[in-house]
């Protein structure tokens, strides 16, 4: 149940796209279509933007869209904008009714 | 949908609290429910997870043997017993309810602050 690797931080200029990569392993991401994207500011509550790898929940932007390519999934947002800047969280099932989260990214807007 | 989280604190090391978690506005049986945790300043931790009939139960392996999740379901309440408490439990707990037939998290309650500590 190792935590799923994700950068640090990433940082774009506005109106610009930034892709944030959730790396981990055939138990976990390589094993299922199940990775999900968090979206989360400062003192509040994580607020779900992708699941099972590329589906959005309703009321959720097109902006947002995710990917998968073996061992590794992908959140990209399109259009960056100030209102973007938060932490994200990538989730995988990883099998026998369990999940593992990412260690998070930090999105800044230049 | 609403979720509220209560019973967090202060807690001794090797202590131990019950978290509980109120839910309203969906069928509560009908939806596997989850316990998720996130450390001061730390990222998302996935804690425990039930099934809608509570018989399926797991735990993250740095809580299995110290943690017991379980549901009421004719009180809609989910529940967490933590015991053998660690300073690295200290950490405000999520409860989550997880949409069906999908692996979204999709809701999420306030969040309630477990301190352990002497």
């Amino acid at each position: 149940q190792s935590a799923l690797t994700q950068p640090r931080s990433v940082s774009e200029f506005p109106g610009q796209s930034v892709t944030i990569s959730c790396t981990g392993t055939s138990s976990d991401i390589g094993g299922y279509d199940y990775v999900s994207w968090y979206q989360q500011f400062p003192g509040r509550v994580p607020k779900v933007m992708i699941y099972d790898v590329n589906k959005r929940p309703s009321g959720v932007p097109g902006r947002f869209s995710g990917s998968k390519s073996g061992n590794t999934a992908s959140l990209t947002i399109s259009g960056l904008q100030t209102g973007d800047e938060a932490d994200y969280y990538c989730c995988s099932y990883a099998g026998s009714n369990t999940y593992v989260f990412g260690t998070g990214t930090k999105v800044s807007v230049l | 949908v609403q979720l509220v989280e209560s019973g967090g604190g202060l807690v001794q090391p090797g202590g131990s609290v019950r978290l509980s978690c109120a839910a309203s506005g969906f069928t509560f049986n009908y939806y596997w429910m989850d316990w998720v945790r996130q450390a001061p300043g730390q990222g998302l931790a996935w804690v425990s997870r039930v099934s809608p009939d509570g018989s399926v139960t797991r735990y993250a392996d740095s809580v299995k043997g110290r943690f017991t999740i379980s549901r009421d379901n004719a009180k809609s309440t989910l529940s967490l017993q933590m015991s053998g408490l660690r300073a690295e439990d200290t950490a405000v707990y999520y409860c989550v309810r997880e949409e069906r037939d999908t692996y979204e998290l999709d809701y999420w309650g306030q969040g309630n602050l477990v301190t352990v500590s002497s």
